[in-house]
């Protein structure tokens, strides 16, 4: 079956612009993360959305950064006023429950950001 | 605070050989688990291992073994009989057992398979 989608692959824009970068979650998988990649560095997490319950938006780094989850669908990562240190590999991972500590996180491909 | 530290940053090893890359971890917690992810230059992270920490026995996935030691805090991860295909970043990752928690990176370990 297909796996976690994002869109775009690569994004490059001006800073103080705003972007929207989009994940498609498995079909079935009602737990959605976001993270963060920097150049050379570990995965550090953004937020995270299970069901209809409020999100964890306890990694957010700024208030500049928002994400939405519609319903148990597609989710959207937007960055206001981007800055250069926005500039990441923005990964998205989906999971069945979400409940349990074992489950398995699907991750997209990722969305390359570049802020000039 | 969880952290996980990987204190290679590059490794190297050639073909058909063995490599253990290494990770330790710092938490007050009983109930989380480990993992180990592939991310070769696709970008594309893909899940290599994971260990229960109720477990003791060490997890094996054909050429993947860990040594996890619980009380050292140390999960290290074992490649028998390297392949090219094994050129990737390597990260350790740990999260908490329950419900919502996400996972927490090592910086990772690049590993080049040479022939």
């Amino acid at each position: 079956g297909a796996g976690v989608s994002q869109s775009p692959s690569n994004k490059v824009t001006e800073k103080g612009k705003d972007v929207e970068l989009r994940c498609d979650p498995i079909s079935g998988h009602t737990a959605l993360y976001w993270y963060r990649q920097r150049l050379g560095q570990g995965l550090e997490f953004l937020i995270y959305f299970q069901g209809n319950s409020a999100p964890d938006k306890s990694g957010l780094p700024s208030d500049r950064f928002s994400a939405e989850r519609t319903g148990e669908s597609v989710s959207t990562l937007t960055i206001q006023r981007t800055q250069q240190e926005d500039s990441a590999v923005y990964l998205c991972a989906s999971s069945y429950t979400g409940t349990v500590g074992i489950d398995e996180q699907f991750f997209g491909p990722g969305t390359r950001l570049t802020v000039l | 605070a969880q952290t996980v530290t990987q204190s290679q940053p590059e490794m190297s090893v050639q073909e058909a050989e063995t490599v253990t890359l290494s990770c330790t971890y710092d938490t007050s917690e009983n109930n989380y688990y480990l993992f180990w992810y592939k991310q070769p230059p696709s970008r594309q992270m893909i899940l290599v291992i994971r260990q229960e920490a109720y477990k003791q026995q060490n997890a094996t996935e054909n050429r993947f073994s860990v040594n996890f030691q619980k009380a050292a805090k140390s999960f290290s991860l074992k490649i028998s009989d390297s392949q090219l295909g094994d050129t990737a970043m390597y990260f350790c990752a740990f999260m908490m057992g329950g419900p919502g928690y996400a996972l927490n990176f090592g910086k990772g370990t690049s590993l080049l398979v040479t022939p």
